[in-house]
Protein backbone atom coordinates (compact mmCIF):
# COMPACT_ATOMS: atom_id res chain seq x y z
CA UNK A 1 0.00 0.00 0.00
CA UNK A 2 1.30 3.40 -0.68
CA UNK A 3 2.36 5.45 1.78
CA UNK A 4 3.73 8.76 3.57
CA UNK A 5 5.25 9.12 6.63
CA UNK A 6 6.24 12.34 8.10
CA UNK A 7 8.41 13.28 11.36
CA UNK A 8 8.21 14.50 13.54
CA UNK A 9 4.84 15.60 13.73
CA UNK A 10 5.36 18.72 16.20
CA UNK A 11 8.44 20.88 16.98
CA UNK A 12 8.92 23.86 18.86
CA UNK A 13 11.66 25.88 18.64
CA UNK A 14 13.58 29.20 19.15
CA UNK A 15 13.41 32.12 16.33
CA UNK A 16 16.90 32.14 14.86
CA UNK A 17 16.97 28.03 15.04
CA UNK A 18 17.29 25.72 12.12
CA UNK A 19 14.58 22.88 11.46
CA UNK A 20 15.03 19.66 9.33
CA UNK A 21 11.39 17.90 8.23
CA UNK A 22 11.62 14.44 7.23
CA UNK A 23 9.12 12.73 4.67
CA UNK A 24 9.87 9.37 4.09
CA UNK A 25 7.59 7.28 1.24
CA UNK A 26 6.64 4.50 -0.29
CA UNK A 27 4.67 5.11 -3.70
CA UNK A 28 4.42 2.30 -6.59
CA UNK A 29 5.52 4.31 -9.57
CA UNK A 30 7.02 7.15 -8.15
CA UNK A 31 6.80 10.28 -10.31
CA UNK A 32 7.20 13.67 -7.53
CA UNK A 33 7.31 14.58 -4.06
CA UNK A 34 5.41 18.06 -3.12
CA UNK A 35 5.71 20.20 0.03
CA UNK A 36 3.49 22.27 1.64
CA UNK A 37 2.86 25.02 3.83
CA UNK A 38 -0.51 25.11 5.23
CA UNK A 39 -1.25 27.85 8.14
CA UNK A 40 -4.82 28.56 8.85
CA UNK A 41 -6.35 27.06 5.47
CA UNK A 42 -4.95 26.49 2.17
CA UNK A 43 -2.33 24.76 1.65
CA UNK A 44 0.55 26.25 -0.36
CA UNK A 45 3.02 24.89 -2.47
CA UNK A 46 6.63 25.10 -1.60
CA UNK A 47 8.54 22.67 -3.87
CA UNK A 48 7.91 19.84 -6.18
CA UNK A 49 10.83 17.28 -6.17
CA UNK A 50 11.81 14.29 -8.53
CA UNK A 51 14.33 11.57 -8.61
CA UNK A 52 16.76 13.92 -10.27
CA UNK A 53 18.17 14.48 -7.00
CA UNK A 54 18.70 18.29 -7.45
CA UNK A 55 17.83 20.77 -4.40
CA UNK A 56 15.38 22.69 -4.44
CA UNK A 57 15.97 26.51 -2.78
CA UNK A 58 14.14 30.13 -1.82
CA UNK A 59 15.43 31.75 0.50
CA UNK A 60 15.46 30.35 3.82
CA UNK A 61 13.97 26.80 3.02
CA UNK A 62 15.53 23.94 0.87
CA UNK A 63 14.77 20.54 0.52
CA UNK A 64 16.47 17.54 -1.47
CA UNK A 65 14.77 14.64 -2.29
CA UNK A 66 16.95 10.99 -1.81
CA UNK A 67 15.66 8.68 -4.15
CA UNK A 68 17.69 5.63 -3.04
CA UNK A 69 16.45 5.42 0.31
CA UNK A 70 12.78 7.46 -0.17
CA UNK A 71 12.57 10.03 1.54
CA UNK A 72 12.87 13.87 1.46
CA UNK A 73 13.94 17.00 3.90
CA UNK A 74 12.93 20.64 4.05
CA UNK A 75 15.27 22.41 5.88
CA UNK A 76 14.26 26.14 7.23
CA UNK A 77 16.94 28.15 8.50
CA UNK A 78 16.71 31.24 10.93
CA UNK A 79 13.19 30.70 11.72
CA UNK A 80 10.62 33.25 11.94
CA UNK A 81 7.46 33.41 14.20
CA UNK A 82 6.02 33.23 10.27
CA UNK A 83 7.25 29.84 9.70
CA UNK A 84 4.67 28.64 12.38
CA UNK A 85 2.67 26.01 10.15
CA UNK A 86 1.63 22.76 9.41
CA UNK A 87 4.31 21.48 6.96
CA UNK A 88 2.56 18.74 4.69
CA UNK A 89 4.63 16.22 2.09
CA UNK A 90 2.89 14.03 -0.72
CA UNK A 91 3.90 12.04 -3.53
CA UNK A 92 2.76 11.35 -6.45
CA UNK A 93 2.56 8.18 -8.76
CA UNK A 94 3.66 8.56 -12.70
CA UNK A 95 -0.11 8.30 -13.59
CA UNK A 96 -0.89 10.97 -11.57
CA UNK A 97 -3.60 8.83 -10.10
CA UNK A 98 -2.57 8.89 -6.95
CA UNK A 99 -1.79 11.84 -4.50
CA UNK A 100 -0.74 10.45 -0.71
CA UNK A 101 -0.38 13.02 1.80
CA UNK A 102 1.97 12.66 4.78
CA UNK A 103 0.00 13.67 8.13
CA UNK A 104 2.29 16.82 8.30
CA UNK A 105 4.42 18.04 10.37
CA UNK A 106 3.29 20.94 13.02
CA UNK A 107 6.23 23.41 13.75
CA UNK A 108 5.83 25.92 16.38
CA UNK A 109 8.41 29.14 16.22
CA UNK A 110 8.40 31.08 19.05
CA UNK A 111 10.18 34.35 19.85
CA UNK B 1 -6.45 36.21 -11.51
CA UNK B 2 -9.14 34.70 -8.90
CA UNK B 3 -8.07 31.70 -7.11
CA UNK B 4 -9.96 28.72 -5.82
CA UNK B 5 -13.12 29.55 -4.41
CA UNK B 6 -15.32 27.13 -2.20
CA UNK B 7 -18.49 27.79 -0.72
CA UNK B 8 -19.82 27.66 1.94
CA UNK B 9 -17.15 28.56 4.21
CA UNK B 10 -18.36 27.10 7.30
CA UNK B 11 -21.39 24.46 7.95
CA UNK B 12 -23.35 22.87 10.78
CA UNK B 13 -25.20 19.81 10.57
CA UNK B 14 -26.45 16.79 11.83
CA UNK B 15 -26.33 13.34 11.12
CA UNK B 16 -28.47 12.01 8.97
CA UNK B 17 -28.42 14.91 6.99
CA UNK B 18 -26.53 15.44 3.47
CA UNK B 19 -24.56 18.45 2.65
CA UNK B 20 -23.64 19.62 -1.06
CA UNK B 21 -20.04 21.81 -1.08
CA UNK B 22 -19.17 23.66 -4.09
CA UNK B 23 -15.85 24.28 -5.76
CA UNK B 24 -15.05 27.28 -8.70
CA UNK B 25 -11.58 26.27 -10.13
CA UNK B 26 -9.61 29.17 -11.09
CA UNK B 27 -10.07 30.47 -14.65
CA UNK B 28 -9.12 28.04 -17.53
CA UNK B 29 -8.13 25.25 -15.57
CA UNK B 30 -10.21 22.24 -15.91
CA UNK B 31 -8.99 19.53 -13.79
CA UNK B 32 -11.16 19.82 -10.27
CA UNK B 33 -9.73 17.41 -6.78
CA UNK B 34 -11.53 17.40 -3.69
CA UNK B 35 -10.25 16.17 -0.31
CA UNK B 36 -10.86 15.61 3.33
CA UNK B 37 -8.52 16.81 5.93
CA UNK B 38 -9.21 15.52 9.90
CA UNK B 39 -6.69 15.64 12.49
CA UNK B 40 -6.47 11.71 12.31
CA UNK B 41 -6.13 11.07 9.00
CA UNK B 42 -4.68 13.90 7.52
CA UNK B 43 -4.92 15.18 3.70
CA UNK B 44 -6.95 12.54 1.75
CA UNK B 45 -8.29 12.23 -1.67
CA UNK B 46 -11.56 11.72 -2.47
CA UNK B 47 -11.97 12.08 -6.22
CA UNK B 48 -10.81 13.90 -9.03
CA UNK B 49 -13.06 15.32 -11.77
CA UNK B 50 -11.77 16.46 -15.35
CA UNK B 51 -14.00 17.20 -18.32
CA UNK B 52 -17.49 16.23 -16.10
CA UNK B 53 -15.45 13.04 -15.70
CA UNK B 54 -14.68 11.29 -12.22
CA UNK B 55 -11.09 10.65 -13.26
CA UNK B 56 -9.94 9.21 -9.96
CA UNK B 57 -11.55 8.29 -6.71
CA UNK B 58 -9.74 7.53 -3.46
CA UNK B 59 -10.84 4.92 -0.40
CA UNK B 60 -14.16 6.60 0.64
CA UNK B 61 -17.31 4.91 1.25
CA UNK B 62 -20.26 5.44 -1.95
CA UNK B 63 -22.05 8.19 0.70
CA UNK B 64 -19.35 10.50 -0.78
CA UNK B 65 -19.93 12.13 -4.93
CA UNK B 66 -19.11 14.39 -6.41
CA UNK B 67 -19.47 15.65 -9.95
CA UNK B 68 -18.31 18.58 -12.44
CA UNK B 69 -20.21 21.06 -14.35
CA UNK B 70 -19.81 22.00 -18.29
CA UNK B 71 -17.96 25.15 -16.49
CA UNK B 72 -15.72 23.48 -14.47
CA UNK B 73 -17.18 24.27 -11.42
CA UNK B 74 -17.62 21.14 -8.82
CA UNK B 75 -19.66 19.76 -6.43
CA UNK B 76 -19.48 17.18 -3.88
CA UNK B 77 -22.01 15.24 -1.88
CA UNK B 78 -22.17 13.21 1.18
CA UNK B 79 -25.28 11.47 2.23
CA UNK B 80 -26.34 10.41 5.79
CA UNK B 81 -23.71 12.13 7.35
CA UNK B 82 -22.07 10.53 10.45
CA UNK B 83 -20.11 12.45 12.83
CA UNK B 84 -16.82 11.30 11.72
CA UNK B 85 -17.63 13.24 8.78
CA UNK B 86 -16.97 16.32 10.51
CA UNK B 87 -13.55 17.57 8.68
CA UNK B 88 -12.37 20.58 6.23
CA UNK B 89 -12.69 19.95 2.63
CA UNK B 90 -10.72 20.75 0.30
CA UNK B 91 -10.71 21.25 -3.47
CA UNK B 92 -7.64 22.23 -5.60
CA UNK B 93 -8.00 23.18 -9.07
CA UNK B 94 -4.95 22.34 -12.19
CA UNK B 95 -4.79 22.88 -15.67
CA UNK B 96 -5.38 19.04 -16.74
CA UNK B 97 -5.79 15.74 -15.01
CA UNK B 98 -3.33 14.04 -13.06
CA UNK B 99 -1.49 17.96 -12.68
CA UNK B 100 -0.83 17.68 -9.35
CA UNK B 101 2.37 19.57 -9.38
CA UNK B 102 0.47 22.47 -10.41
CA UNK B 103 -3.11 22.63 -8.40
CA UNK B 104 -4.20 25.44 -6.68
CA UNK B 105 -6.13 25.26 -3.04
CA UNK B 106 -8.88 26.57 -2.19
CA UNK B 107 -9.94 28.13 1.20
CA UNK B 108 -11.71 24.56 2.21
CA UNK B 109 -15.64 24.35 3.75
CA UNK B 110 -15.31 23.18 7.36
CA UNK B 111 -18.42 20.74 7.89
CA UNK B 112 -19.18 20.18 11.61
CA UNK B 113 -21.81 17.43 11.82
CA UNK B 114 -23.15 16.85 15.22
Amino acid sequence: EDKVVQSPLSLVVHEGDTVTLNCSYEVTNFRSLLWYKQEKKAPTFLFMLTSSGIEKKSGRLSSILDKKELFSILNITATQTGDSAVYLCAAINQAGTALIFGKGTTLSVSS
Amino acid sequence: KAGVTQTPRYLIKTRGQQVTLSCSPISGHRSVSWYQQTPGQGLQFLFEYFSETQRNKGNFPGRFSGRQFSNSRSEMNVSTLELGDSALYLCASSLGPGQQETQYFGPGTRLLVL
